[in-house]
């Protein structure tokens, strides 16, 4: 069973660029999960999408957005890139159970997108 | 609001020595708890898992408990490998509506032969 992937693996831009990068979840997994990780802030959660649906946001400005289409493949978009947004951008899939199951389930990572703003 | 709190780092260590990585954390209601490990340039990859008190969740030789008493989960391995230097990080998954994974700041592991 293929992992979770994610696309571009590494990206060079520059400060006031725009920004995709894509998400493929395991197969049968409809929730997707982005986070930011950086030396300074760690891991930090910034959104999760269910069924095309964004049901969870962090805390980041408006500059971070995502969608998920219907094959539950999910995009991240940063626009206005700041140097502070370099950052591994890590994805992470999983069933997207209900009710009480849902804090038990796990969720697997892909192996992120390496972000470098220049 | 729930947060992880995980010892510094790095814990350096010679093999086959006994290694424990503290974890304790903070969160209403009766919240899932996980190891994730790191390995340079790669993914978060889960180690191991708990869902409720005094489980043990246990894979590769690693374990953790989950002492709701002590709201800890502290992560131990009577024999560590070279191979397990990497960081690891202690995460919670709320009781409430949501996937969100809260982690711990990591602790590196660097284990020498």
């Amino acid at each position: 069973k293929a992992g979770v992937t994610q696309t571009p693996r590494y990206l060079i831009k520059t400060r006031g660029q725009q920004v995709t990068l894509s998400c493929s979840p395991i197969s049968g997994h409809r929730s997707v999960s982005w986070y930011q990780q950086t030396p300074g802030q760690g891991l930090q959660f910034l959104f999760e999408y269910f069924s095309e649906t964004q049901r969870n946001k962090g805390n980041f400005p408006g500059r971070f957005s995502g969608r998920q289409f219907s094959n539950s493949r999910s995009e991240m978009n940063v626009s206005t890139l700041e140097l502070g947004d370099s950052a591994l951008y890590l994805c992470a899939s999983s069933f997207g159970l209900a009710g009480a199951s849902r804090a038990s389930e796990t969720q697997y990572f892909g192996p992120g997108t390496r972000l470098l703003v220049l | 609001g729930d947060s992880v709190t995980q010892m510094e780092g790095p814990v350096t260590l010679s093999e086959e020595a006994f290694l424990t990585i503290n974890c304790t954390y903070t969160a209403t209601g009766y919240p899932s708890l996980f190891w994730y490990v790191q390995y340079p340039g790669e993914g978060l990859q889960l180690l191991l898992k708990a869902t409720k008190a005094d489980d043990k969740g246990s894979n590769k030789g690693f374990e953790a408990t989950y002492r709701k008493e002590t709201t800890s989960f502290h992560l131990e391995k009577g024999s560590v490998q070279v191979s397990d230097s990497a960081v690891y990080f202690c995460a919670l998954s709320p009781s409430y509506n949501t996937d969100k994974l809260i982690f711990g700041t990591g602790t590196r592991l660097q284990v020498f032969p």
